[in-house]
């Protein structure tokens, strides 16, 4: 079956430390891929995707490629503040009539100053 | 802005009450779910509907249901609510093939 595999954490990085977290996936075709942030006390907001092979996307400074070869998205920013501190999860969508998205666990992010 | 909104926020209940979670979008989505999260455990799928009239299980959907009367509303019932069920629920809607938008969540506590 599908799935996505990622660390849970909790990762803490000082302020404008270097960020990465891993995020890998299994899945039967081609799919879409995604980082979802959650803020404490809300819902997940679409961070950025990618829906081919090599595509980066990136918002907020925030980066992930899309890695057919070794079925990776890892999400990357380069100087991390406390405003990012947050849970971060990957997630994949496979296209045609299999409509769910299947998620990672979460990787919760705690930014000291 | 086009959003998608639940309600209520919060909700303490007792066990053995039936309860209903609101969720409501204005993205005019086909596709329409719902999760709880819980530590250590993600998201899970509870329910989830492809349009109206259209609801199929996910894999957590033991003691609640769905119905799809519109294409805006997907409520979320629990039976009988049981303490297992505690824990914060989203809603999320989005078009085929595309992502998902999520609502605000709800916190149920059950006493």
């Amino acid at each position: 079956g599908n799935s996505v595999t990622q660390m849970e954490g909790p990762v803490t990085l000082s302020e404008e430390a270097f960020l990465t977290i891993n995020c890998t996936y299994t899945a039967t075709g081609y799919p879409s891929l995604f980082w979802y942030v959650q803020y404490p006390g809300e819902g997940l907001q679409l961070l950025l995707k990618a829906t081919k092979a090599d595509d980066k996307g990136s918002n907020k400074g925030f980066e992930a490629t899309y890695r057919k070869e070794t079925t990776s998205f890892h999400l990357e920013k380069g100087s991390v503040q406390v405003s990012d501190s947050a849970v971060y999860f990957c997630a994949l969508l496979l296209s045609g009539g299999y409509q769910k998205v299947t998620f990672g666990i979460g990787t919760k992010l705690q930014v000291i100053p | 802005d086009a959003e998608i909104t639940q309600s209520p926020r919060h909700k303490i209940t007792e066990t053995g009450r039936q309860v209903t979670l609101a969720c409501h979008q204005t993205w005019n989505h086909n596709n329409m779910f719902w999760y709880r999260q819980d530590l250590g455990h993600g998201l899970r799928l509870i329910h989830y509907s492809y349009g109206v009239h259209d609801t199929n299980k996910g894999e957590v959907s033991d003691g609640y249901s769905v119905s799809r009367s519109n294409t805006e509303d997907l409520p979320l019932t629990l039976e009988s609510a049981a303490s297992s069920q505690t824990s914060v629920y989203f809603c999320a809607s989005s078009e085929p093939g595309y992502e998902q938008y999520f609502g605000p969540g709800t916190r149920l506590t059950v006493t």
